[in-house]
C-alpha cells in the first residue's frame, strides 16, 4: 500500500515551459486535492476533485490546470511557468462521508527560474 | 485573506514539558478542525481533529481544545518529546459549501533534550 505518490520528487523549469505534475493513490479516495506551500504562506488549495472527472477551483488556481480522468491519478498542470509558481506541491486524498482527515503525498519541489 | 491563522511560527519546549500550540479562525461556518504534523521533506500527516460539537479530544499525548466563542483552537502535548520536533498545521473546514480545507502557515516546535 504506498498511499499518495507524486513525480517528480525535483524539477527545474524555465519561464515559459510547461509540465504536469502526477499525483497517485491506492487508497480508493473519492477526493483529491493539490496544495502549494510557501514560506509563511502554509497550505493554500489550489484545485481539487470530488470524484472521478470532476474538478473545481480553490484558493490559488491560477495558472494552473487540472485533470481526473482515472479515480486513483490527479494531474496538475502548468501552461507557461512563472517564477511565482517556484514552490513546494503537496498532493492530498482522503474518502467521502464525514472522515476529514486528508493523506499527503511527499511532495513536488518545483522551481522556475 | 487568512481564514485561518497560527501566530506564533516557531515555539520551543524542553523534553517532558508541556508544549501549547495555538490557532485562530474568523469563518464561523468553520465545523471541523485538523491538526497535522509535517517533517522537513515529507508530508504533511494527520494527529488529531476535533468537530465543533465537542470542546475537547484527546489521543494519548495529544490533546485539542476548542473554544468556538473566541474562535480558537490549541493543541497540547505532554510531555513533550525530541521526535515531536516539526512543524505543526491546523486546519478548518466549513459546514457549508466546503469541500475545501483551509490551512494555517504553521508553528515550528523544537522540543529540547
Amino acid at each position: 500500500n504506498a498511499g499518495v505518490t507524486q513525480t517528480p520528487k525535483f524539477r527545474v523549469l524555465k519561464t515559459g515551459q510547461s509540465m504536469t505534475l502526477l499525483c497517485a493513490q491506492d487508497m480508493n479516495h473519492e477526493y483529491m486535492y493539490w496544495y502549494r506551500q510557501d514560506p509563511g504562506m502554509g497550505l493554500r488549495l489550489i484545485h481539487y476533485s470530488v470524484g472521478e472527472g470532476t474538478t473545481a477551483k480553490g484558493e490559488v488556481p491560477d495558472g494552473y490546470n487540472v485533470s481526473r480522468l482515472k479515480k486513483q491519478n490527479f494531474l496538475l498542470g502548468l501552461e507557461s511557468a512563472a517564477p511565482s509558481q517556484t514552490s513546494v506541491y503537496f498532493c492530498a486524498s482522503r474518502p467521502s462521508g464525514s472522515a476529514y482527515e486528508q493523506y499527503f503525498g511527499p511532495g513536488t519541489r518545483l522551481t522556475v527560474t | 485573506d487568512q481564514q485561518v491563522k497560527q501566530n506564533s511560527p516557531s515555539l520551543s519546549v524542553q523534553e517532558g514539558r508541556i508544549s501549547i500550540l495555538n490557532c485562530d479562525y474568523t469563518n464561523s461556518m468553520f465545523d471541523y478542525f485538523l491538526w497535522y504534523k509535517k517533517y522537513p521533506a515529507e508530508g504533511p500527516t494527520f494527529l488529531i481533529s476535533i468537530s465543533s460539537i465537542k470542546d475537547k479530544n484527546e489521543d494519548g499525548r495529544f490533546t485539542v481544545f476548542l473554544n468556538k466563542s473566541a474562535k480558537h483552537l490549541s493543541l497540547h502535548i505532554v510531555p513533550s518529546q525530541p521526535g515531536d520536533s516539526a512543524v505543526y498545521f491546523c486546519a478548518a473546514h466549513p459546514l457549508q459549501g466546503g469541500n475545501q480545507f483551509y490551512f494555517g502557515t504553521g508553528t515550528s516546535l523544537t522540543v529540547i533534550p
